[in-house]
């Protein structure tokens, strides 16, 4: 079965500064990966997924990610943050199945002004 | 422009004690899902439905029981509560498998065994 490794637990940045979130993932067939992000007391939102073609995924809010499978990374990035950027957000890697859909354990990352 | 909508927000339960998480969506997807989210841990699917008469386990069944008789509604019970089943619980939906439609959720509830 696959797994998501998000390798930071919290990212303090300041506005305006570019921010990379970490994921790292394992799995022996082809995947799809995915970020989302949750906002204090709220469900998990979609940010963005990557599914097949092009390694560079845009999302909303000015985000991107970068597919490499060589490193079975796809790690997530902003080049300036705003105070609203201030959430949780989540890895996932799915090959496909129903109920195999795996979540990092989450990167919380908080803008200061 | 409901969406998933999760009940109650917050429950605080004692051990031994049933309760029903309600959960309805009004986007006439066929996916329905039930995860946990613990500290640290991310999310852990529970259970899945891919429609209405059909429920499958997820990663951590144990301890719950679902039903899903119509498209819009997937409650999840748990029968006898212990202090392991402290979490937040979300449902979300999807119109079809994970990886081609993204997952809806609700805002989730929030469950205190004590």
């Amino acid at each position: 079965a696959q797994s998501v490794t998000q390798l930071d637990s919290q990212v303090p940045v300041f506005e305006e500064a570019p921010v990379e979130l970490r994921c790292n993932y394992s799995s022996s067939v082809s995947v799809y990966l995915f970020w989302y992000v949750q906002y204090p007391n709220q469900g998990l939102q979609l940010l963005l997924k990557y599914l097949s073609g092009s390694t560079l995924v845009k999302g909303i809010n000015g985000f991107e990610a970068e597919f490499n499978k060589s490193q079975t990374s796809f790690h997530l990035r902003k080049p300036s943050v705003h105070i609203s950027d201030t959430a949780e957000y989540f890895c996932a890697v799915s090959d496909g199945g129903n109920n195999d859909m795996r979540f990092g354990a989450g990167t919380r990352l908080t803008v200061k002004p | 422009n409901a969406g998933v909508t999760q009940t109650p927000k917050f429950r605080i339960l004692k051990i031994g004690q049933s309760m029903t998480l309600q959960c309805t969506q009004d986007m006439n997807h066929n996916y329905m899902y039930w995860y946990r989210q613990d500290p640290g841990m991310g999310l852990k699917l529970i259970y899945y439905s891919v429609g209405a008469g059909i429920t499958d386990k997820g990663e951590v069944p144990n301890g719950y029981n679902v039903s899903r008789s119509t498209t819009e509604d997937f409650p999840l019970r748990l029968e006898l509560a212990a202090p392991s089943q402290t979490s937040v619980y979300f449902c979300a939906s999807s119109y079809a498998e994970k990886h081609n439609s993204p997952l809806h959720f609700g805002n989730g509830t929030r469950l205190t065994v004590t």
